[in-house]
């Protein structure tokens, strides 16, 4: 089933500590995963993407993880930064169809 | 590059009008945008999905006389909401799929638009 607009869990981490956020999604035959940043009155920002031939990828101090066993998706941030204060929606893809996100969690970064 | 642009931002309007609110590529083709609808604090909530000549496709539950859309071009896809209601204040967002090569998946999205309906 789709995933449904619930009120956002909360991860507060410290500064310059690691963030892991996490996902599960909902459709076994999902292709392809974007975790996606979402700054207070702004629209969705692409991270960074995966598909499901691959179960790891790195960007710029940000690495996701899949696991199509157990369909979840995670979103790691190293050295976590005020400015990645955010909401982090992940977006699950099957074969070019609508995406589907998920709830949202939203990161605060303490000082 | 991948920039999509939505006009207006923020739009005020007395219940019983119309508004119309713009989704444009602004550097790619996007053959297909996407209008979603955001409560606060809520995940984001597909509308319909806008092609470029030829009808939307709308979600269900979601009323295709009252979210008219029109997508006339290749960077152009337009959202109305029509005879608007308090209930309809949202924050709107809309977002185009690249079609490039090799990013036909990739969809990025506009800066939203907040919608208050007085």
């Amino acid at each position: 089933g789709e995933s449904v607009g619930l009120h956002l869990p909360t991860l507060s981490v410290q500064e310059g500590d690691n963030s892991i956020i996490n996902c599960a999604y909902s459709n076994s035959a999902s292709d392809y995963f974007i975790w996606y940043k979402q700054e207070s009155g702004k629209g969705p920002q692409f991270i960074i993407d995966i598909r499901s031939n691959m179960d790891k990828r790195q960007g710029q101090r940000v690495t996701v993880l899949l696991n199509k066993t157990v369909k979840h998706l995670s979103l790691q941030i190293a050295a976590t930064q005020p400015g990645d204060s955010a909401v982090y929606f992940c977006a699950e893809n099957n074969y070019g169809q609508n995406f589907v996100f998920g709830p949202g969690t939203r990161l605060s970064v303490l000082p | 590059g991948a920039v999509v642009s939505q006009h207006p931002s923020w739009v005020i309007c007395k219940s019983g009008t119309s508004v119309k609110i713009e989704c444009r590529s602004l550097d790619f083709q996007a053959t297909t945008m996407f209008w979603y609808r955001q409560f606060p604090k809520q995940s984001l909530m597909l509308m319909a999905t806008s092609n470029e000549g030829s009808k939307a496709t709308y979600e269900q539950g979601v009323e295709k006389d009252k979210f008219l859309i029109n997508h006339a071009s290749l960077t152009l896809s337009t959202l109305t909401v029509t005879s608007a209601h308090p209930e309809d204040s949202s924050f709107y967002i809309c977002s185009a799929r690249d079609s490039r090569r090799g990013r036909t998946d990739t969809q990025y999205f506009g800066p939203g638009t907040r919608l208050t309906v007085l």
